[in-house]
């Protein structure tokens, strides 16, 4: 069980928007910056959101990341078959003392 | 360009010890830190620790600390991650990934993840 939950499946269709939520608490999300990877099938994650919304150069605008409270979000625009991937939110967490994970959720394109 | 290279697949016997490395090259290699992530078959991401090119300085995920130790050799610029009494809740692929972080009150630093080796899979079966 993950400190920090996300959906475990999120889907949509070509060109919608589609987003996936992080939840957490005033100990992790809710004190420190939330930042997000991309895992396509078989390769290693690459970051695509970090402090909360700041895109690293080679992300597409499509991609935005926003916070409130203890929970964040990551938002894909005009959804595309190369989106297809597992997504991970992470964070810091006071508590622990360390960097948590969520348990990931799977992006299909329909 | 910056490259992570890790060694091949390990199988090892539940209660033995693996070490897995990780040579940097196309970077100076103490001006950052590494991230060692794992990740179960078919499962979500998990970290397990940050160490200090710099200075060898680490921070554990808690659940590890009692049988983990990462070092680095900056002679080789190379990382290693020690893992004892393996279970077959061990078997994962095992990731070291460059961050920029240096110094343990780099937080957001030790969860920045720019890039990645290939990963190397160690299994835990009798």
């Amino acid at each position: 069980q993950s400190v920090l939950t996300q959906p475990p499946s999120a889907s949509g269709i070509p060109g919608q928007r589609v987003t996936i939520s992080c939840s957490g608490s005033s100990s992790n999300i809710g004190s420190n910056f939330v930042y997000w990877y991309q895992q396509l099938p078989g390769t290693a994650p690459r970051v695509v959101i970090y402090r909360d919304n700041q895109r690293p150069s080679g992300v597409p605008d499509r991609l935005s990341g926003s916070k409130s409270g203890t929970s964040a979000s990551l938002a894909i625009s005009g959804l595309r078959s190369e989106d297809e991937a597992d997504y991970y939110c992470v964070t810091w967490d006071d508590t622990l003392s360390g960097p948590v994970f969520g348990g990931g959720t799977k992006l299909t394109v329909l | 360009q910056v490259r992570l290279v890790q060694s091949g697949a390990e199988v090892k016997k539940p209660g033995a010890s693996v070490r897995v490395s990780c040579k940097a090259s196309g970077y100076t290699f103490n001006t950052f830190g590494i991230v060692w992530v794992r990740q179960a078959p078919g499962q979500g991401l998990e970290w397990l620790g940050w160490i200090s090119a710099y200075n060898g300085d680490t921070n554990y995920a808690q659940r590890f600390r009692d049988r983990l130790i990462m070092t680095t050799d900056t002679s080789t610029s190379t990382a290693s991650v020690e893992l004892r009494s393996l279970t077959s809740d061990d078997t994962a692929v095992y990731f070291c990934a460059r961050c920029p972080a240096t110094y343990p009150y780099d937080h957001g630093g030790q969860y920045f993840l720019d890039y990645w080796g290939p990963g190397q899979l160690v299994t835990v079966s009798s």
